[in-house]
């Protein structure tokens, strides 16, 4: 069975340090999506993807922030300058044709 | 701002029993409900969704049931299982333009299925 898969499982960065978050969605999925949960709370939405431009951005999705998807398989997420806060499981996750997204196992980032 | 609230952060129940789990909702423009299960150091996997325009999807064990007039919905797993020991997650979906299907999610309920 397809599914969504996320590299690297785990990620340690120093404050101020650039990460890029990799996600290689389901291959016949047209929408793409992140998200994050900050340890013991809720999955918060920050970005959708569609016909190669952003649809939709949360407000947590600043500057700081940028998705690609590079090369047609790809689709990653950029933290320029993280910081401590930044800290979170981030899940990606593509859709077909709706509602049901499908998520994959997520990136643990730590931010030290 | 919590449009989806699952008040129970825990639940547990006897193998072979029915597991209900509740989730609330604010906004009436969501026209998707979905649960999503999640064990530790995974991502959510999807089990089940209802459209707005219905009050009952059903698959295998798994029930969801729809009050628009209360902005209520509830999962019902029967029989419960060992292997259902999750948390599980109730959100919501409504096409918001411009190709997004972004979810809004409850803070979720852990169930514990006893043997």
């Amino acid at each position: 069975e397809p599914e969504v898969t996320q590299t690297p499982s785990h990620q340690v960065t120093q404050m101020g340090q650039e990460v890029i978050l990799r996600c290689v969605p389901i291959s016949n999925h047209l929408y793409f999506y992140w998200y994050r949960q900050i340890l013991g709370q809720k999955v918060e939405f920050l970005v959708s993807f569609y016909n190669n431009e952003i649809s939709e951005k949360s407000e947590i999705f600043d500057d700081q922030f940028s998705v690609e998807r590079p090369d047609g398989s790809n689709f990653t997420l950029k933290i320029r300058s993280t910081k401590l806060e930044d800290s979170a499981m981030y899940f990606c996750a593509s859709l077909a044709t709706g509602p049901e997204q499908y998520f994959g196992p997520g990136t643990r980032l730590t931010v030290t | 701002d919590q449009q989806v609230k699952q008040n129970s952060p825990s639940l547990s129940v006897q193998e072979g029993r029915i597991s209900i789990l509740n989730c609330d909702y604010t906004n009436s423009m969501f026209d998707y409900f979905l649960w999503y299960k999640k064990y530790p150091a995974e991502g959510p996997t999807f089990l089940i969704s209802i459209s707005s325009i219905k009050d009952k999807n059903e698959d295998g064990r798994f029930t969801v049931f729809l009050n628009k007039s209360a902005k209520h919905l509830s999962l019902h797993i029967v029989p419960s299982q060992p292997g259902d020991s999750a948390v599980y997650f109730c959100a919501a979906s409504g096409y918001s333009g411009a190709g997004s299907y972004q979810l809004t999610f409850g803070k979720g309920t852990k169930l514990s299925v006893i043997p």
